[in-house]
C-alpha cells in the first residue's frame, strides 16, 4: 500500500542552525505533499504545502523542495528559533483523492 | 483553529466499555476524517467520510465505528474499548485541496 517514510525521527540542532527533514512516498500518482507542525500539546497545523507542478517553494525561513524522479520532498528550516521546537510531518497525498498518508513525524529540539 | 471542535478532550475509560468521541464542524468542509496518534507512528487513518452518505474504512478500522450525522457531525465509537486503544484521536476536516484542519484531540485512556 501506500507509505511516506521520514527522516530523522529526532533532530536536535542549536538556534540558529538550519534544519533538514527528508520524505520518501511510494505512491507516484501522488501530487500533493503538505507539512505539518504539532506544538506539544496542541493539534496539527499547515505551515506550508507543495504540489508537483512546482519543485520548491519558499516562505520566510522555511522551504520545501520536491523531486518527483525520486519521489522524495524535503522541509528546510533556516536561522531555526526555539519556537521552531515541534513534531513536523510530512504527507502526500492525490488532490481530489481519497486519503493523506503522513510521515511518521520528526521531533525538532532547538537549543537556545 | 475553533472551526473544527472535539468532545469530550480527555477521556478515562475501562476495558469492555462504548466510548463516543464526536466533531463538529463549521468550515463547511464535506470531508471529514478520524485519526489515530501514537508516539512514533504519526497519524494512522481511521474512518473518513466525503459526505453524510459516503463512509470508508482506513488503514486501522479494526475496533471502532463511525456515525455522519450531518455534514457537520462526525463520530467515533468504541465499541468494546480495550487498553491499546489509548491513543490521541484527532477528527480533521478538509476541502478539495486536501489541506487538513484539524480538531483539538481526544486523549483517550483505556484501562
Amino acid at each position: 500500500g501506500e507509505n511516506v517514510e521520514q527522516h530523522p525521527s529526532t533532530l536536535s540542532v542549536q538556534e540558529g542552525d538550519s534544519a533538514v527533514i527528508k520524505c520518501t512516498y511510494s505512491d507516484s500518482a501522488s501530487n500533493y505533499f503538505p507539512w505539518y507542525k504539532q506544538e506539544l500539546g496542541k493539534r496539527p497545523q499547515l505551515i506550508i504545502d507543495i504540489r508537483s507542478n512546482v519543485g520548491e517553494k519558499k516562505d520566510q525561513r522555511i522551504a520545501v523542495t520536491l523531486n518527483k524522479t525520486a519521489k522524495h520532498f524535503s522541509l528546510h528550516i533556516t536561522e531555526t528559533q526555539p519556537e521552531d521546537s515541534a513534531v513536523y510531518f510530512c504527507a502526500a497525498s492525490i488532490i481530489g483523492g481519497f486519503k493523506t498518508i503522513f510521515g511518521a513525524g520528526t521531533r525538532l529540539f532547538v537549543k537556545a | 483553529d475553533a472551526d473544527v471542535t472535539q468532545t469530550p478532550r480527555n477521556r478515562i475509560t475501562k476495558t469492555g466499555k462504548r466510548i463516543m468521541l464526536e466533531c463538529s464542524q463549521t468550515k463547511g468542509h464535506d470531508r471529514m476524517y478520524w485519526y489515530r496518534q501514537d508516539p512514533g507512528l504519526g497519524l494512522r487513518l481511521i474512518y473518513y467520510s466525503f459526505d453524510v452518505k459516503d463512509i470508508n474504512k482506513g488503514e486501522i478500522s479494526d475496533g471502532y465505528s463511525v456515525s455522519r450525522q450531518a455534514q457537520a457531525k462526525f463520530s467515533l465509537s468504541l465499541e468494546s474499548a480495550i487498553p491499546n486503544q489509548t491513543a490521541l484521536y484527532f477528527c480533521a476536516t478538509s476541502p478539495r485541496t486536501d489541506t487538513q484542519y484539524f480538531g483539538p484531540g481526544t486523549r483517550l485512556t483505556v484501562l
